[in-house]
C-alpha cells in the first residue's frame, strides 16, 4: 500500500528560525514521484517540487531545501529563515507510476511563523 | 506554467438542489483528471478519476450517483453534486494532467469551496 505520513500536525516557530517539515513515505514501487505543495489560507496548493525516485540529490531553491532519502523513505522540507508569508499548511504527496497516476497526500503540517 | 481553472469559486445552495463544478485545463489536453474532496483542516482526498470519453473511476466509498463526472471533452471536466446536504459541503480540487511531450505533470485548479444551507 501506498502511503504519506506527516508527523508533525502543527508547528509554530519565530520568524527567521529554521524550520523542518518532516515526510515519510510507504511504497512498495521503484519508479515514483515525491512532492510538497503549498497551501496557504486561499485554499490554493502551491506546486513546491516534484521529485523522481532515481534522483536523490538534494535541492535547494532560495530559502527552502529538500533532503531525499530512499534509505529511510524520507523527503523532509527544510525552510531556512522563515518568514511570516511562509504561514500556511504544507503538504507532501507520493505518486507511483503505473498505478494510475493517483496522488497520494499527506495529512499535512499547518506551520505558524510568528512575527 | 499551465494553468487549471474552476468555475465557480465558491457556491452556497440550498440543501436539496444540485450544483455542477467545472474544471478545465486552458492550455493543454488533458485526457485525465482528478477530484478531489478536503474538509475542513484536513487533507485531499481523491473522490475519482475522470477520463476522456469513457466513465469515471471513483474511490472507495465514493457514492457515483451522488458525485457525477463527465469528461466530455479534453479540456473540461465536470462535477456535480445531487442533491446536495450539508455535509457536502466541502472545498472541491481538481487537477489535469498534461500530455506526455509535458510529462504527464498534474496541475490543479483554485478549488471551488461549496456552502450547503
Amino acid at each position: 500500500a501506498q502511503k504519506v505520513t506527516q508527523a508533525q500536525t502543527e508547528i509554530s516557530v519565530v520568524e527567521k528560525e529554521d524550520v523542518t517539515l518532516d515526510c515519510v513515505y510507504e511504497t512498495r514501487d521503484t519508479t515514483y514521484y515525491l512532492f510538497w505543495y503549498k497551501q496557504p489560507p486561499s485554499g490554493e496548493l502551491v506546486f513546491l517540487i516534484r521529485r523522481n525516485s532515481f534522483d536523490e540529490q538534494n535541492e535547494i531553491s532560495g530559502r527552502y531545501s529538500w533532503n531525499f532519502q530512499k534509505s529511510t523513505s524520507s523527503f523532509n522540507f527544510t525552510i531556512t529563515a522563515s518568514q511570516v508569508v511562509d504561514s500556511a499548511v504544507y503538504f507532501c504527496a507520493l505518486l507511483c507510476w503505473g498505478r494510475d497516476d493517483k496522488i497520494i497526500f499527506g495529512k499535512g503540517t499547518r506551520l505558524h511563523i510568528l512575527p | 506554467g499551465a494553468v487549471v481553472s474552476q468555475h465557480p469559486s465558491w457556491v452556497i445552495c440550498k440543501s436539496g438542489t444540485s450544483v455542477k463544478i467545472e474544471c478545465r485545463s486552458l492550455d493543454f489536453q488533458a485526457t485525465t483528471m482528478f477530484w478531489y474532496r478536503q474538509f475542513p483542516k484536513q487533507s485531499l482526498m481523491l473522490m475519482a478519476t475522470s477520463n476522456e470519453g469513457s466513465k469515471a473511476t471513483y474511490e472507495q466509498g465514493v457514492e457515483k450517483d451522488k458525485f457525477l463526472i463527465n469528461h466530455a471533452s479534453l479540456t473540461l471536466s465536470t462535477l456535480t453534486v445531487t442533491s446536495a446536504h450539508p455535509e457536502d459541503s466541502s472545498f472541491y480540487i481538481c487537477s489535469a494532467r498534461a500530455p506526455e511531450e509535458r510529462s504527464y505533470e498534474q496541475y490543479f485548479g483554485p478549488g471551488t469551496r461549496l456552502t450547503v444551507t
